[in-house]
């Protein structure tokens, strides 16, 4: 079974509306973490924002905020006043903290192209 | 600081050879590890470190050597290349600690193996 669950392989957004970008976990740790990471065409991997699993509050990075719900692990990026430059491959990725190696490693998902169009 | 630092950024090589590719950083950090990236698959690690002397495999170690003989340095070796290992690879490093440490990645390597 996958552990993250990127269903969207593609979104499309106007210039300066709102976007989410879907992603759903799986885990059985109680103590975990999210992270969302920007791949624009030149393919660095940019990290965009990160929630731990115990946060009450959604992370929030300037225009950037991670819609977190923990009962239905899911945790869906939402890009505010879509810029142009936003077109890129986001990645969902968790680290989880307890089982063999699983500290070490960040699993994650197989990405969403989003296309901001003028 | 350089951050990570991967060499060479692209590479070509026919089915057989053996090459390493390099990865280096400078932000002290515990843990590095190497994931390759293929379309359509996200990130899949390859092989990891949690310190200088101390390596163990992710989840698709086969073709692939590693070592870690400082804090600093982790190569990845390619023992015989295969066209399956046509990827781009990177090298990422972090602190260790809790799970919300970033995990910072180098600019990545785009192999092709004839």
């Amino acid at each position: 079974a996958q552990k993250i669950t990127q269903t969207q392989p593609g979104m499309f957004v106007q210039e300066k509306e709102a976007v989410t970008l879907d992603c759903t976990y799986d885990t059985s740790d109680q103590s975990y973490g999210l992270f969302w990471y920007k791949q624009p065409s030149s393919g660095e991997m940019i990290f965009l924002i990160y929630q731990g699993s115990y946060d009450e509050q959604n992370a929030t990075e300037g225009r950037y905020s991670l819609n977190f719900q923990k009962a239905r692990k899911s945790a869906n990026l939402v890009i505010s006043a879509s810029q142009l430059g936003d077109s890129a491959m986001y990645f969902c990725a968790m680290r989880e903290t307890k089982g063999g190696g699983s500290n070490y490693k960040l699993t994650f998902g197989k990405g969403t192209l989003l296309t901001v169009n003028p | 600081n350089a951050g990570v630092t991967q060499t060479p950024k692209f590479q070509v090589l026919k089915t057989g050879q053996s090459m390493t590719l390099q990865c280096a950083q400078d932000m002290n950090h515990e843990y590095m590890s190497w994931y390759r990236q293929d379309p359509g698959m996200g990130l899949r690690l390859i092989h990891y470190s949690v310190g200088a002397g101390i390596t163990d495999q992710g989840e698709v170690p086969n073709g692939y050597n590693v070592s870690r003989s400082t804090t600093e340095d982790f190569p990845l070796r390619l023992l015989s290349a295969a066209p399956s290992q046509t990827s781009v690879y990177f090298c990422a490093s972090r602190l260790a600690g809790g799970a919300g440490n970033e995990q910072f990645f180098g600019p990545g390597t785009r192999l092709t193996v004839l």
